[in-house]
């Protein structure tokens, strides 16, 4: 597609319940983050991956959350024994190597977690 | 820790009026700024970079302004139109191993144009 894809759109998991959230970056945009954005809030930086090297997982807020990236293409994140403080929605963002400082962005997916 | 944060988190102007929306920041060694908007539903969308070597950027309509003085940035909307209502996010750009960008976002302004 033309732009970062992201699904679902919406997910509503219950509390404890492992969720998968997918991330179909531009083709050919080496680099990939994942944020979360809080109600009201701004963006909080989760993970990068550029290429095949290590990721970036710093901002992963606890240890029930990872991402997974294969080559340069599809990422998912998931979040295990999700809680209510998890609801928030998710973005997604590649960047070309030729351009890593503009990111571009999914339209998210909204995680709810009751 | 080091922070990037809004003055005020709702603006509401008129259609055709300027608008200014302000960011500050706290860490000094910042030299990468960049102003998202973000409309209901989507994900951020890019309007304009500075770095730190100038003092102001323009844009079409948008003009961004760095005071490195005070640690201050502003985003300046020419003849506001309905269209700009979204909520405009600075951020700022630390750089990660490996290269690439992590970008740390405030809270965000949300822009009212009202008709």
């Amino acid at each position: 597609g033309a732009g970062v894809s992201q699904s679902p759109s919406n997910k509503v998991t219950e509390k404890g319940k492992d969720v998968e959230l997918r991330c179909d970056p531009i083709s050919g945009h080496t680099a990939l983050y994942w944020y979360r954005q809080r109600l009201g809030q701004g963006l909080e930086f989760l993970i990068y991956f550029q290429g095949n090297s290590a990721p970036d997982k710093s901002g992963l807020p606890s240890d029930r959350f990872s991402a997974e990236r294969t080559g340069e293409s599809v990422s998912t994140l998931t979040i295990q024994r999700t809680q209510q403080e998890d609801s928030a929605v998710y973005l997604c963002a590649s960047s070309s190597l030729d351009s890593l400082d503009e990111a571009f962005f999914g339209q998210g997916t909204r995680l709810t977690v009751v | 820790g080091e922070s990037v944060g809004l003055h005020l988190p709702t603006l509401s102007v008129q259609e055709g009026d300027n608008s200014i929306i302000n960011c500050a920041y706290s860490n000094s060694a910042s030299d990468y700024f960049i102003w998202y908007k973000q409309e209901s539903g989507k994900g951020p969308q890019f309007i304009i970079d500075i770095r730190s070597n100038m003092d102001k950027r323009q844009g079409q309509r948008v003009t961004v302004l760095l005071n490195k003085t005070v640690k201050h940035l502003s985003l300046q909307i020419a003849a506001t139109q309905p269209g700009d209502s979204a909520v405009y996010f600075c951020a700022e750009n630390g750089e990660l191993t490996g290269g690439g960008n992590k970008l740390t976002f405030g809270t965000g302004t949300q822009l009212k144009v009202e008709l």
